[in-house]
């Protein structure tokens, strides 16, 4: 059973315009949300995160939405520049957890076009 | 920034043998390290917390004495697939947590193992 879920294996978008990223969750005891971005061959590395207290979270060119009522979060990234072309991670984790514990969405190719 | 390292990159083994992978934390000292599994177009799982001076714990469905790991130093675990078979074949990958940080603060993830069995 995929807890999380992200139905886009790839996306595709204009330099300079917006990227936006969707991931679903299936478990309600989700509190707290990250995403990863991975370049081939290294591991991923942190982008940015939203606990469920709150619906938006932004960093930079980075943000994250939160609809707890849709179990559905997202990132926007905009302006896109061609070192964002990655794959892109979600996950989530139930309160009173690190980390480690986080479940994985099977994440998201975005390619930046020049 | 904190960096953990991982070695090898890739491997590729015959079926039976047995395949080491290790990960060290380069500017930090972890205590605890994790070892995850993605298997290709399925996301990445845990599959087992490995604590330093102690036993590992395995998720649930992990086979510990197929999934061997050893953390002797503050820097070192180590994951070896034990009589690997083809159906092993998957990307593994640690990561650790730098010291005395906050429940919330991110993993640091090395580069991964792309493991191949013939």
């Amino acid at each position: 059973d995929q807890q999380v879920k992200q139905n886009s294996p790839s996306l595709s978008v204009q330099e300079g315009r917006i990227s936006i990223l969707n991931c679903d969750y299936t478990n309600s005891m989700f509190d707290y949300f990250l995403w990863y971005k991975k370049y081939p061959a290294e591991g991923p590395t942190f982008l940015i995160s939203i606990s469920s207290i709150k619906d938006k979270n932004e960093d930079g060119r980075f943000t994250v939405f939160l609809n707890k009522s849709a179990k559905h979060l997202s990132l926007h990234i905009v302006p896109s520049q061609p070192g964002d072309s990655a794959v892109y991670f979600c996950a989530a984790r139930p309160p009173n957890f690190g980390n480690e514990k986080l479940t994985f969405g099977t994440g998201t190719r975005l390619t930046i076009i020049p | 920034g904190a960096v953990v390292s991982q070695h090898p990159s890739w491997v590729i083994c015959k079926s039976g043998t047995s395949v080491k992978i290790e990960c060290r934390s380069l500017d930090f000292q972890a205590t605890t390290m994790f070892w995850y599994r993605q298997f290709p177009k399925q996301s990445l799982m845990l599959m087992a917390t490995s604590n330093e001076g102690s036993k590992a714990t395995y998720e649930q469905g992990v086979e510990k004495d197929k999934f061997l790991i050893n953390h002797a130093s503050l820097t070192l675990s180590t994951l070896t697939v034990t009589s690997a078979h083809p159906e092993d074949s998957s990307f593994y990958i640690c990561s650790a947590r730098v010291p005395d940080s906050r429940i919330n603060s991110p993993l640091h993830f090395g580069n991964g193992t792309r493991l191949t069995v013939t």
